[in-house]
């Protein structure tokens, strides 16, 4: 079976620190992985992907997240915080063509000035 | 690039009314769609997936008489909640799934916020 644990449901950071959000999934087979953000009251916008192609995956707004298969790991992070990061996170899992989507119970990211 | 749109983005209905949702693909075709709910604090709840020209397929537990799915063409899917309750009250989120040469990737619209009195 396919899962999805994001370890922290709120993470708080002062503006221009580092972030990190993690991830840990399990799956069967080599999975997609995404991470979403999803501002209030709005839908949720692709950050960023990973399939294989190369492990450390760079994404918008200067995010990255990193594919570690032996720790079943795919932790996001970005260098230095901004206020616009604010926001709840979700990581995601395609185990595998036409199969629903796996998510996370999301992350709020708290910014603090 | 691949962008979803909604319509409503918000509605408030009266009990015992229907009420339409509309998903759409902006600069891409979709032959899947998916349509989710979301309660608040949490996370996206996968309601059914939509296939163009096909019947939808609903999750366990979502009755699909009441949740109305059409997907007439390969830009759009409707959700028409027929005979809405206030319980029915939520924030509904569909999706478009674009193929890539790296696989499929879900494209979320903004969300329709339903609130039936």
């Amino acid at each position: 079976a396919q899962s999805v644990t994001q370890l922290d449901s709120h993470v708080s950071v002062s503006e221009g620190t580092p972030v990190l959000l993690r991830c840990n999934y399990s799956s069967s087979y080599s999975p997609s992985l995404f991470w979403y953000v999803q501002h209030p009251n709005k839908g949720l916008q692709l950050l960023l992907k990973y399939t294989s192609a190369a492990t450390l995956v760079k994404g918008i707004n200067g995010f990255e997240a990193e594919f570690k298969k032996s720790e079943t790991s795919f932790h996001l992070t970005k260098p230095s915080a901004h206020m616009s990061d604010a926001a709840e996170y979700f990581c995601v899992v395609s185990p595998l063509r036409n199969t629903p989507l796996v998510f996370g119970k999301g992350t709020r990211l708290s910014v603090i000035a | 690039g691949a962008v979803v749109s909604q319509h409503p983005s918000w509605v408030i209905c009266k009990s015992g009314t229907s009420v339409k949702i509309e998903c759409r693909s902006l600069d891409f075709q979709a032959t899947t769609m998916f349509w989710y709910r979301q309660f608040p604090k949490q996370s996206l709840m996968l309601m059914a997936t939509s296939n163009e020209g096909s019947k939808a397929t609903y999750e366990q537990g979502v009755e699909k008489d009441k949740f109305l799915i059409n997907h007439a063409s390969l830009t759009l899917s409707t959700l028409t909640v027929t005979s809405a309750h206030p319980e029915d009250s939520s924030f509904y989120i569909c999706s478009a799934e674009l193929a890539g040469e790296r696989g499929e990737t879900q494209y979320f619209g903004p969300g329709t916020r339903l609130l039936v009195l």
